[in-house]
């Protein structure tokens, strides 16, 4: 079983390049998440789904595009990266609207 | 401005003693809480949730407990154990029935065998 999986695990890019990381679950989840993790910050919520098709803004969306096109998958999208950009991104899903929500691994990005 | 607090940025018990992580928030409308635990190079993990209208919730060792007059909650641990160590993460739903979780910063727990 394997939960949510992202890939890629680590990336380095150089500022203004574009990457998409990419996140796929496999519990039948109707909501998808991505946040992103910086010291001292906690988990802050970039965008969000509640369903196929479906995306919205979270508490830091500025810099970054998501696509919904199939339920099992989440795209995170950096169109021009920056090096405030670099940060270690989780996605994670969940079935019901409050509750628990269920990671993947982590993709450690590193903007230069 | 942060609207979940963890102030402790790491605490160190003894192995069978009791770990009290704290958290604080400052949203009176938010309605249900969760901890979650990370060990390095993973992804959290859902540990415990409370709806705020209790005022503790228990599961085995791990017990939760809700202030709401305070905007306070707390994570027990009893007894801790070694493989309790990881960075503990207090999160509230910060918008009713989205599932957008407003995470604080974490706590670093270091139980000592």
């Amino acid at each position: 079983n394997a939960g949510v999986t992202q890939t890629p695990k680590f990336r380095v890019l150089k500022t203004g390049q574009s990457m998409t990381l990419l996140c796929a679950q496999d519990m039948n989840h109707e909501y998808m998440y991505w946040y992103r993790q910086d010291p001292g910050m906690g988990l802050r919520l970039i965008h969000y789904s509640v369903g196929e098709g479906t995306t919205a803004k979270g508490e830091v969306p500025d810099g970054y595009n998501v696509s919904r096109l199939k339920k099992q998958n989440f795209l995170l999208g950096l169109e021009s990266a920056a090096p405030s950009q670099t940060s270690v991104y989780f996605c994670a899903s969940s079935y019901a609207r409050t509750g628990e929500l269920f990671f993947g691994e982590g993709s450690r990005l590193t903007v230069l | 401005d942060q609207q979940v607090k963890q102030n402790s940025p790491s605490l160190s018990v003894q192995e069978g003693r009791i770990s009290i992580l704290n958290c604080d928030y400052t949203n009176s409308m938010f309605d249900y809480f969760l901890w979650y635990k990370k060990y390095p190079a993973e992804g959290p993990t859902f540990l415990i949730s409370i709806s705020s209208i209790k005022d503790k919730n228990e599961d085995g060792r791990f017990t939760v407990f809700l202030n709401k007059s305070a905007k306070h909650l707390s994570l027990h641990i009893v007894p801790s154990q070694p493989g309790d160590s990881a960075v503990y993460f207090c999160a509230a739903d910060g918008s009713s029935n989205t599932g957008k979780l407003i995470f604080g910063q974490g706590t670093t727990l270091q139980v000592k065998p």
